[in-house]
C-alpha cells in the first residue's frame, strides 16, 4: 500500500496564478482531510470530504475550494493564488478508528 | 470550540535524560487525544491516542502519555531520550461522537532537541 500520496511535492507560483493540489489514498478510507502547516501554528483544517461527492468548510477554507469526485482522490484548488497561501500542504485519510493517515505535503511558495 | 496549548515551543535534552513535552486542552467533555510527531520533510505519524478508560497511554518509540482530567493535561514522555527522537511533535484533540468526523485541532508544536 502507498498510503496517503501527494502530487506536486514542491510548486512555486506567481500571486494571481490558479492550481490543483492532488491527493489520493489507496485504504479505501471515507474521511479526507486538507490541512495547512505554518510556523508557530500548527496545523489547521481547510476543507474536508466525508464521502465521494461530498466536501465541507473547515477552519480556514477561504481562498480554497476543493472536489471530491472519485473517493479516493480528494483535489485542493486555490483560483488566484496569494502569498498569504504560502505554507506547506497536508492532506490526510481517516480509518474511523481515531486515526488520520498523513501524507508527505505539498510545499508551495506564492511570490 | 476546542484548543489546544502546548506549552514550550522549542524543548533540548541530552540523550539519556527524560523528555516532557506539555500538552492542555480546553473542553467541558473529555476528547480524543493524540500526539503526532513529523521528522524534518515529512507528513505526520501518530504516535499514540487516548480514546478510552486507561488513563496512561502507550505508545511507539517508548513514548507514553497520561490523561488527567482534572489538570485537561496529556503530556508525553519518554524515560530516555534518543538522538533519533529530535523531531516536531504534535498535540491534537477530536470531539467524540460521529459528527466530529474525525476532525482534528493541534497545538501549535514543540521541536525536540536532542543533544550528545
Amino acid at each position: 500500500n502507498a498510503g496517503v500520496t501527494q502530487t506536486p511535492k514542491f510548486r512555486v507560483l506567481k500571486t494571481g496564478q490558479s492550481m490543483t493540489l492532488l491527493c489520493a489514498q489507496d485504504m479505501n478510507h471515507e474521511y479526507m482531510y486538507w490541512y495547512r502547516q505554518d510556523p508557530g501554528m500548527g496545523l489547521r483544517l481547510i476543507h474536508y470530504s466525508v464521502g465521494e461527492g461530498t466536501t465541507a468548510k473547515g477552519e480556514v477554507p477561504d481562498g480554497y475550494n476543493v472536489s471530491r469526485l472519485k473517493k479516493q482522490n480528494f483535489l485542493l484548488g486555490l483560483e488566484s493564488a496569494a502569498p498569504s497561501q504560502t505554507s506547506v500542504y497536508f492532506c490526510a485519510s481517516y480509518n474511523r478508528r481515531e486515526e488520520q493517515y498523513f501524507g508527505p505535503g505539498t510545499r508551495l511558495t506564492v511570490t | 470550540a476546542q484548543s489546544v496549548t502546548q506549552l514550550g515551543s522549542h524543548v533540548s535534552v541530552s540523550e539519556g535524560a527524560l523528555v516532557l513535552l506539555r500538552c492542555n486542552y480546553s473542553s467541558s467533555v473529555p476528547p480524543y487525544l493524540f500526539w503526532y510527531v513529523q521528522y524534518p520533510n515529512q507528513g505526520l505519524q501518530l504516535l499514540l491516542k487516548y480514546t478510552s478508560a486507561a488513563t496512561l497511554v502507550k505508545g511507539i518509540n517508548g513514548f507514553e502519555a497520561e490523561f488527567k482530567k482534572s489538570e485537561t493535561s496529556f503530556h508525553l514522555t519518554k524515560p530516555s531520550a534518543h538522538m533519533s527522537d529530535a523531531a516536531e511533535y504534535f498535540c491534537a484533540v477530536s470531539d467524540r461522537g460521529g459528527t466530529s468526523y474525525g476532525k482534528l485541532t493541534f497545538g501549535q508544536g514543540t521541536i525536540l532537541t536532542v543533544h550528545p
